[in-house]
């Protein structure tokens, strides 16, 4: 059970053009999803928190409308990342907290994204 | 504020010997939660394990152990005799009582096991 999907595994796309990224809990309900960012080589750095039906909290440093979240339903929560360009390569990773878990976290495989 | 410390870069190892991955955290919390996370090549994360703060008892599972130490602010983890599928990257991460906060993530040990 508490299994997420996240799509697509990669991506490529042309510089100026958008990109959007799903993350969906697929046995579970999860009021409070989290898109992280990756860099090669380094930790994951949290971007923003989503919950379900209202305006997601980004972190400091994070542009809202160049990444934007949108949690509309209990079990999707999406990330587009808006005119993108080769800087906004990196490996994506959304996080699920299961309602009925306390504190169980459940992590999607992560998008790659390279921006040409 | 919360941060969590993973002092060792890159390990290398050979296969069969026994390697312990330091994880330092600070938190302000009295009530937190500790995590371990491996991240193969591929890049999905694999839980390892958690530990409440109230839970100092040591864990073992199979190959791994984890040892909790709440006076040095330490969450440490051993893999003993090493395989090579071991290689990867590992997370150590934290997170607060509060409900909907994100975990928190150390900047992982690179962990290299050789036949």
């Amino acid at each position: 059970g508490a299994v997420v999907s996240q799509h697509p595994s990669w991506v490529i796309c042309k510089s100026g053009t958008s990109v959007k990224i799903e993350c969906r809990s697929l046995d579970f309900q999860a009021t409070t999803m989290f898109w992280y960012r990756q860099f090669p080589k380094q930790s994951l750095m949290l971007m923003a928190t989503s919950n379900e039906g209202s305006k997601a909290t980004y972190e400091q440093g994070v542009e809202k409308d160049k990444f934007l979240i949108n949690h509309a339903s209990l079990t999707l929560s999406t990330l587009t990342v808006t005119s993108a360009h080769p800087e906004d390569s990196s490996f994506y990773i959304c996080s699920a907290r299961p309602d009925r878990e306390v504190y169980g976290y459940t992590f999607g495989s992560g998008t790659r994204l390279t921006v040409v | 504020a919360q941060k969590v410390t993973q002092a060792q870069t890159e390990i290398s190892v050979v296969e069969k010997e026994d390697v312990t991955l330091d994880c330092v955290y600070e938190t302000r919390d009295t009530t937190y939660y500790l995590f371990w996370y491996k991240q193969p090549p591929s890049g999905e994360l694999v839980f390892l394990i958690r530990r409440n703060s109230f839970d100092e008892q040591n864990e073992i599972s199979g190959r791994y152990s984890w040892n909790f130490q709440k006076s040095t602010s330490s969450f440490n983890f051993t893999i003993t005799a090493s395989q090579v599928v071991d290689s990867a990257v590992y997370f150590c991460a934290l997170r607060a009582n509060q409900a909907g906060t994100a975990l928190i993530f150390g900047k992982g040990t690179t962990l290299s096991v050789s036949s």
